[in-house]
């Protein structure tokens, strides 16, 4: 357990919904990043948060999603309009500023039928 | 270009070395990560190297980084069954002072009793 936590751990949606994900950080942790892990891959950056400054977006974060960090602790991710490519595990990762070192959460798998 | 390499599978019995092996591709990344990943779970840091070291030792695990080739390599001494899970290399890039990482596609380490 690094302590970092996210929910739900599982999600399944039918396409066209909406869904949320939260991500709770190591507490003093200002730097929050959000990364999509597909199947068979590696994960991929999605977005940055600096407390609760958005600082960077990826290219692959769609006009469907969207993220905040209302207060710099914890954040949500949600996807709006869900398609089944956006089934992933999201995991969340937290650092200190600072630092080096990323500690992940243990996802949230996302399934979309 | 962000590409990270990895060979996609190692078999190994138990009590004997694994040798994971990792090719980057962005000369200017500061810091490189090893990552475990077990079924259904978030990553878990192992070890990290910074650009200017040729090696690091941690325990069981022992990191050699060869910056002209970008070739890095993780050690795994005494292999255990535990140790079967999937390792991913990740290279961070420092954008306007945050890291973000960039991982390979991992390797699944299979330990054989």
């Amino acid at each position: 357990d690094t302590g970092v936590s996210q929910d739900p751990r599982h999600k399944i949606t039918k396409r066209g919904q909406n869904v949320t994900f939260r991500c709770d950080p190591i507490s003093e942790h200002n730097r929050l990043y959000w990364y999509r892990q597909t199947l068979g891959q590696g994960p991929e950056f999605l977005t940055y948060f600096q407390n609760e400054a958005q600082l960077e977006k990826s290219r692959l974060l769609s006009d469907r999603f969207s993220a905040e960090r209302p207060k710099g602790s914890f954040s949500t991710l949600e996807i709006q309009r869900t398609e089944q490519g956006d089934s992933a595990m999201y995991l969340c990762a937290t650092q200190r500023n600072p630092g080096y070192e990323q500690y992940f959460g243990p996802g949230t798998r996302l399934t979309v039928t | 270009g962000e590409d990270v390499e990895q060979s996609l599978f190692l078999s190994v019995r138990e009590g004997d070395s694994s040798v994971i092996n990792c090719t980057y591709t962005d000369s200017s990344s500061t810091y490189l990560y090893w990552y475990k990943q077990e079924p259904g779970a978030g990553l878990q840091l192992l070890t990290y190297i910074f650009s200017n070291m040729d090696m690091k030792q941690d325990q069981r695990l022992t990191v050699l980084l060869n910056k002209k080739d970008k070739h890095l390599s993780l050690r795994i001494a005494d292999t255990q069954t535990g140790d079967s899970a999937i390792y991913f290399c990740a290279e961070s890039q420092e954008n306007t002072g945050f890291q973000k990482l960039v991982f390979g596609t991992g390797t699944r380490l299979l330990v054989s009793p």
